[in-house]
């Protein structure tokens, strides 16, 4: 089994709002990603969490911010977001070893009004 | 910074023929991942085929297979057969020792009937 599971699937927040994306993964993974992906254009790197702790962040405005609350959970939590930010937001889990594929969610689509 | 680069933005191919994906990359590490992922219209972001930088024969799944050229930088996705849910955006990947896993820009790859 190899699922990366997201919600919600899509998400409308107006520019005021405080909203959450959550991912979840049961194959034992130890690193969780997020990607952004705008329309026509490849997924970004946003965060990388490593044994629940964040080892990248891509210089992110700090309107996103992430939470690993345990190896099975990655949360995005929006807060004061603008219409620039609406997108496809991707999770992602892989067993953290060097190399190892990346399986990815089904996205979360965003819209920010 | 790593780089990768596919230029082709998008490509046609009739059922049951072979079609070839190019995809460069620009590092300076020496141990380093690649992959192809496939993304079709429903945005969930699939493996089609992983290398090994340090494996010299290349990577081979089914019907995909790959032609690494480390030497050269080059990473070309060949799908043979071709079936009309090959159709999708590919994209070429780039994965260093510590999870950090960049995209090309993607290839559109239609199958024509």
């Amino acid at each position: 089994d190899t699922e990366v599971t997201q919600t919600p699937k899509h998400l409308v927040m107006g520019m005021t709002n405080k909203k959450s994306l959550k991912c979840e993964q049961h194959m034992g993974h130890r690193a969780m990603y997020w990607y952004k992906q705008k329309a026509k254009k490849p997924p970004e790197l946003m965060f990388v969490y490593s044994y629940e702790k964040l080892s990248i962040n891509e210089s992110v405005p700090s309107r996103f911010s992430p939470e690993c609350p345990n190896s099975s959970l990655l949360n995005l939590h929006l807060h004061a977001l603008q219409p620039e930010d609406s997108a496809l937001y991707l999770c992602a889990s892989s067993w953290g070893e060097d190399g190892n594929t990346i399986y990815f969610g089904e996205g979360s689509w965003l819209t920010v009004v | 910074a790593q780089t990768v680069t596919q230029s082709q933005p998008e490509m046609s191919v009739q059922e049951a023929e072979t079609v070839t994906l190019s995809c460069t990359y620009d590092t300076s590490e020496s141990n380093y991942y690649l992959f192809w992922y496939k993304q079709p219209p429903s945005r969930q972001m699939i493996l089609v085929i992983r290398q090994e930088a340090y494996k010299q024969q290349n990577a081979t799944e089914n019907r995909f297979s790959v032609n690494f050229q480390k030497a050269a930088k080059s990473f070309s996705l060949k799908i043979s057969d071709s079936q009309l849910g090959d159709t999708a955006m590919y994209f070429c990947a780039f994965m260093k020792l510590d999870n950090d896993m960049r995209f090309g820009a993607g290839t559109r790859l239609t199958v024509k009937p």
